[in-house]
């Protein structure tokens, strides 16, 4: 069954820390790892998309990775601000899918304190 | 939200009516989806649509309809049949089914019935 699993649920950290979101999958055969970032309220936002032949990716303050081999993906925050308040999902493409079919993670809600 | 608009933003429904979300793109995308969303949820695929009058259901589709009457819009109409329709809906395009088909989606619209 093809799957998208995200941890953790949710994460508190303060302004200006690091902090690291885990998304492990079982979609085959895989396409491409998205990870979006949503506002409350808002449509997600792209922030990185990897190929299988990618194996990181950066924007800005967002880092990703992608281990096909191990189906793991992680994405790195950087000096974290207020403003990365949201949640984050990651998005598996299947390969050969007419549809171009999606599997969604139920993302991770990220909360910056003061 | 990237040249998808989706209206309108709030919209309350009483039980037994029928109800139709807006939702345009000038991406001059030909591939069309309603997803819909609810709190601790992955988004789940209700209808889409990959080229002008043609569309296929999602995992979803019960109690909803869809039209694709131009390539432009794609409105979903939430019907009496649908049992639990409070939710948020967002709609995405896509250009076509590619290595890096990659989705924009709209603002979303937050459906409540009263």
């Amino acid at each position: 069954k093809n799957q998208v699993e995200q941890s953790p649920q949710s994460l508190i950290i303060l302004e200006g820390k690091n902090c690291t979101l885990q998304c492990n999958y079982t979609v085959s055969p895989f396409s491409n790892l998205r990870w979006y970032k949503q506002d409350t309220g808002r449509g997600p936002v792209s922030l990185t998309i990897m190929t299988f032949s990618e194996n990181t990716k950066s924007n800005g303050r967002y880092t990703a990775t992608l281990d096909a081999d191990t189906k793991q993906s992680s994405l790195h925050i950087t000096a974290s601000q207020l403003s990365d308040s949201a949640s984050y999902i990651c998005v598996v493409s299947a390969r050969g899918s007419t549809l171009g079919r999606l599997y969604f993670g139920r993302g991770t809600q990220l909360t910056v304190w003061p | 939200d990237g040249g998808i608009t989706q209206s309108p933003k709030y919209l309350f429904r009483k039980e037994g009516q029928n109800v139709t979300l807006s939702c345009e793109q000038n991406l001059n995308h030909d591939a069309m989806y309603w997803y819909r969303q609810d709190p601790g949820q992955g988004l789940r695929l209700i209808y889409y649509s990959q080229i002008v009058n043609d569309f296929q259901k999602g995992d979803i589709a019960e109690g909803y309809s869809v039209s694709r009457e131009k390539k432009e819009s794609f409105p979903l109409t939430v019907t009496s049949a649908q049992k639990n329709p409070t939710a948020f809906y967002l709609c995405a395009s896509s250009t076509p089914v590619g290595a890096r088909n990659e989705q924009f989606f709209g603002p979303g619209t937050r459906l409540t019935v009263l």
